[in-house]
C-alpha cells in the first residue's frame, strides 16, 4: 500500500449536484495531485497543490476546484456535475524533491 | 503535444514467459519516465522509473529500456506470473514539478 487514502470509495450523484472528494497524502509528502480516469483510459491531470497553493492545472473547467490543508491532506470539489464527470478520481502524493507520485485507491463517482 | 501512447491495447502471455510492453512517447523534452501497474479497482502502483540520461534500469523481475532516438520505452517482466495481470501505463514527466502524462494503457493477460 502507498499510504495514500481517499474517501469515499464510491459515490452516486445526480446531474447538477456538487461533490467533495477527500485525500490524505502519504506521511512526509507535501505535494498532492488529482487525476480523473475515465473507463478504459489513462488518468488525466486535473491540478496539483503544494503547500496549500495550486501550482499546476490541467485542461479542466473552473467548476473543478481544490484545497490543500496544513497537514497536506486535500479536497477535490466539483460543482454542477455533468454526466461526463463519471470517472475514477485519483489522488497522488509526493515529496517536494522527487518526481515519483504515489496513488491512492481512488473514488469512483457516478453521475446520473 | 501531450501524447504517450502504447502500441498494443492487450497482450496475452503464457505464465512463466517474459512479457514486453511497449510505449511510444512524443515529447522529446520529457526528463523522467515511469511505469505504473493498475489492477482492477485499485489506483496505479509504481513499478519502476528511469531518467532521460539513462537507457536501462533494472528492478526485481522488471527492466525498463529507454530509446530516446526513436522515443520508445519498454517494460520487460521476467517469468510472468498470474499476479502480473493488470493494465500497465507508461507515463512521462517533463520536469520535477510537472504533471504526469499517462498513455491509455496495455492490458496484460496471463495464460495458464
Amino acid at each position: 500500500e502507498t499510504g495514500v487514502t481517499q474517501s469515499p470509495t464510491h459515490l452516486i450523484k445526480t446531474r447538477g449536484q456538487q461533490v467533495t472528494l477527500r485525500c490524505s497524502s502519504q506521511s512526509g509528502h507535501n505535494t498532492v495531485s488529482w487525476y480523473q480516469q475515465a473507463l478504459g483510459q489513462g488518468p488525466q491531470f486535473i491540478f496539483q497543490y503544494y503547500r496549500e497553493e495550486e501550482n499546476g492545472r490541467g485542461n479542466f473547467p473552473p467548476r473543478f476546484s481544490g484545497l490543500q490543508f496544513p497537514n497536506y491532506s486535500s479536497e477535490l470539489n466539483v460543482n454542477a456535475l455533468e454526466l461526463d464527470d463519471s470517472a475514477l478520481y485519483l489522488c497522488a502524493s509526493r515529496t517536494g524533491t522527487e518526481e515519483t507520485q504515489y496513488f491512492g485507491p481512488g473514488t469512483r463517482l457516478l453521475v446520473l | 503535444g501531450e501524447s504517450v501512447g502504447l502500441h498494443l491495447p492487450t497482450l496475452s502471455v503464457q505464465e512463466g514467459d517474459n512479457s514486453i510492453i511497449n510505449c511510444a512517447y512524443s515529447n522529446s523534452a520529457s526528463d523522467y519516465f515511469i511505469w505504473y501497474k493498475q489492477e482492477s479497482g485499485k489506483g496505479p502502483q509504481f513499478i519502476i522509473d528511469i531518467r532521460s540520461n539513462m537507457d536501462k534500469r533494472q528492478g526485481q523481475r522488471v527492466t525498463v529500456l529507454l530509446n530516446k532516438t526513436v522515443k520508445h520505452l519498454s517494460l520487460q517482466i521476467a517469468a510472468t506470473q498470474p499476479g502480473d495481470s493488470a493494465v500497465y501505463f507508461c507515463a512521462e514527466i517533463m520536469n520535477r514539478d510537472d504533471k504526469i502524462i499517462f498513455g491509455k494503457g496495455t492490458r496484460l493477460h496471463i495464460l495458464p
